[in-house]
């Protein structure tokens, strides 16, 4: 079974609106943390926001959220009022385990595309 | 600018051959991870080192090798290199505690041509 899963290829949104972009993820591991990142065209990874699965509150970082639901294992970024640098690619990923030294896997990525 | 510097930015290099990657973390942070991003295999973690010692190994070929020195730079070195060997190779670091710290803030990325 994949470990995280990203089922929109490609979401388009007005400037502006609000986005939410999804992700599942899959493990038994009572401990990990859920990360999203950004790739614009450029080909740098931003890292932009972060969860820990004992976190009880959703986090946040200025215009994103994580809309973190444990009992579905799902960890949807909301990014809200779009903006036209906002356009790149987003990749949900996992670090497993409690101790430093677990593996990160990362989904295959949504192309968000902001229109003016 | 994540902190987090690569040398070299592009290399193309003929298939057989050795390369070796360089990654110097953000000042202060301890873990160093490399990545493989390619069209095929979207981003796959290939090993993490902390202070100096191997604590994670993913997908990494046995012809890739990597270590961490004592200044905590890295080096991923790549032999017999194949024509699916191309791809972007990240590095990414991260400090030492729990929790948000395992953020990772990635380097630009090592442009691999094998032709």
């Amino acid at each position: 079974a994949q470990k995280i899963t990203q089922t929109q290829p490609g979401m388009f949104v007005q400037e502006k609106e609000a986005v939410t972009l999804d992700c599942t993820y899959d493990t038994s591991d009572p401990s990990y943390g859920l990360f999203w990142y950004k790739q614009p065209s450029s080909g740098e990874m931003i890292f932009l926001i972060y969860q820990g699965s004992y976190d009880q509150q959703n986090a946040t970082e200025g215009r994103y959220s994580l809309n973190f639901q444990k009992a579905r294992k799902s960890a949807n970024l909301v990014i809200s009022a779009s903006q036209l640098g906002d356009s790149a690619m987003y990749f949900c990923a996992m670090r497993e385990g409690a101790f430093t030294g677990n593996q990160f896997y990362f989904g295959t990525g949504t192309s968000l595309t902001v229109i003016p | 600018d994540s902190g987090v510097t690569q040398t070299p930015k592009h290399l193309i290099t003929a298939t057989g051959q050795r390369v070796t990657l360089r990654c110097s973390p953000r000042s202060g942070d301890l873990s160093v991870y490399w990545y493989q991003q390619s069209l095929d295999q979207g981003l796959q973690f290939l090993i993490q080192y902390y202070n100096g010692e191997e604590r994670a190994k993913g997908n990494i070929l046995e012809r890739f090798s990597a270590q961490q020195f004592p200044d905590l730079h890295s080096e991923l070195n790549l032999s017999s290199l194949e024509l699916g060997d191309s791809a972007l190779y990240f590095c990414a670091s991260s400090s030492r505690d729990r929790g948000r710290s395992y953020e990772q803030y990635f380097g630009p990325g090592t442009r691999l041509t094998v032709t």
